[in-house]
């Protein structure tokens, strides 16, 4: 069935670090692919998507290509700041009859000054 | 007020007690859903309406009754809880733009309602 798989963490880097978050989906069809981040306390944000092969989404200085060879959409950034710190989830929407979004469990992500 | 709100931010409740989450979404779509969020797993869809109609419900068991009077509102009604019902209900919208049998734009959230069921 339709799944995607991304690192739980928490992950913990050092301000200005290099950033990658691994994702890799299961889906039937051609998804559209999304990246969405958590702050504490709030709701989930779009931070990126993209919806055919190859493109790059980006957005805050975060990208990330969609890999259909490898059914993957890692998150990348070059130089992560302190207020990066979150919980990043990686979906998808394939749009076969089940009309909502499938989700990764989360990857917290901790920077330390 | 833009984007999507939800009240209560937080509501503690009994297994008896009748309660009732709002969502209220300012941005002109036409579908809006109730995911639950729980610590460790993946975000789970629960209900989605589209143009007030619903047109999933991912097997959530019957203590949980979702209401969308128009396209804007979405409610979910609460009754018998138990324990395990504890979690972050994010209500969530977006505009069907393909005319098709669901929604295929993009989902925005709203903050959530911190549930706990004591």
């Amino acid at each position: 069935g339709n799944s995607v798989t991304q690192m739980e963490g928490p992950v913990t880097l050092s301000e200005e670090a290099f950033l990658t978050i691994n994702c890799t989906y299961t889906a039937t069809g051609y998804p559209s692919l999304f990246w969405y981040v958590q702050y504490p306390g709030e709701g989930l944000q779009l931070l990126l998507k993209a919806t055919k092969a190859d493109d790059k989404g980006s957005n805050k200085g975060f990208e990330a290509t969609y890999r259909k060879e490898t059914t993957s959409f890692h998150l990348e950034k070059g130089s992560v700041q302190v207020s990066d710190s979150a919980v990043y989830f990686c979906a998808f929407y394939s749009g076969g009859g089940a009309d909502g979004l499938t989700f990764g469990k989360g990857t917290h992500l901790i920077i330390q000054p | 007020e833009t984007g999507v709100t939800q009240t209560p931010r937080h509501l503690v409740m009994g297994m008896t007690n009748k309660k009732s989450l709002k969502c209220e979404q300012h941005l002109g779509h036409n579908a809006m859903y109730w995911y639950k969020q729980s610590a460790k797993k993946p975000l789970e869809l629960m209900f989605v309406y589209n143009f007030k109609e619903q047109t999933e419900n991912n097997s959530v068991p019957s203590r949980f009754s979702p209401e969308c009077p128009n396209s804007s509102h979405l409610f979910l009604h609460l009754h018998t809880l138990q324990p395990e019902d504890s979690a972050l209900y994010l209500c969530a919208s977006s505009q069907d733009l393909a005319g098709g049998p669901g929604p295929t734009d993009t989902q925005y959230f709203g903050p959530g309602t911190r549930l706990t069921v004591l």
